[in-house]
């Protein structure tokens, strides 16, 4: 049972424009949704993240908005730059983490 | 802060031998370190928690005598693939926890010829 489900899988968007990526979860016991930001041959880097008792958090270009009775959260990138480009995970938390399968982020120049 | 030293980044070995991976917390101490496996164009798959002074625990479907960890100190857990075959070819990565967040080793990718 997939328990952090993620969409798209892959995105191709305009330099400038907004990327969205959409997560779903499962477990109400989840209290700490991070998005991490992958680069190909490299580790997870922390992009921002948030916890359950907040609807939005904006960081820079980045804001998660988060919907707790929908079990709903989505990462928005403004104003997308080419270095942007690179896979992104949702992920969620209680003793661990659940991962998303990625999606898959192409910024057009 | 919080920062996550994984070595080596990359190795290649033949089948049949053994490599260790090593996971470091530079500026923390981390009780618990996880150990994630990567396939090409797939999300990671936590392989398992390591608690530090005490075994690790495994996921469902990973086999312990071949993934050997060891979490010997506050700062250090290893990753021991014994007996490496060409299908444990893979991009492995670490992770420790400080507070409520993870942070994650630059990975390991280990080619087995």
């Amino acid at each position: 049972q997939q328990q952090v489900k993620q969409s798209p899988q892959s995105l191709i968007v305009q330099k400038g424009g907004i990327s969205i990526i959409n997560c779903a979860y499962e477990n109400t016991a989840f209290d700490y949704f991070p998005w991490y930001q992958q680069f190909p041959g490299k580790g997870p880097a922390l992009l921002i993240a948030i916890r359950p008792d907040v609807s939005e958090k904006k960081e820079g270009r980045f804001t998660i908005s988060f919907n707790k009775s929908a079990k709903q959260f989505s990462l928005h990138i403004m104003d997308s730059q080419p270095g942007d480009s690179a896979t992104y995970f949702c992920a969620a938390s209680d003793d661990g983490l659940t991962f998303g399968k990625g999606t898959h982020l192409i910024i057009q120049p | 802060g919080a920062v996550v030293s994984q070595h080596p980044s990359w190795v290649i070995c033949k089948s049949g031998t053994s490599v260790k991976i090593e996971c470091r917390s530079l500026d923390f101490q981390a009780t618990t370190m996880f150990w994630y496996r990567q396939f090409p164009k797939q999300s990671l798959m936590l392989m398992a928690t390591s608690n530090e002074g005490s075994k690790a625990t495994y996921e469902q479907g990973v086999e312990k005598d071949k993934f050997l960890i060891n979490h010997a100190s506050l700062t250090l857990s290893t990753l021991t693939v014994t007996s490496a075959h060409p299908e444990d070819s893979s991009f492995y990565i670490c992770s420790a926890r400080r507070g409520v967040g993870y942070t994650f080793g630059s990975g390991t990718r280990l080619t087995v010829v």
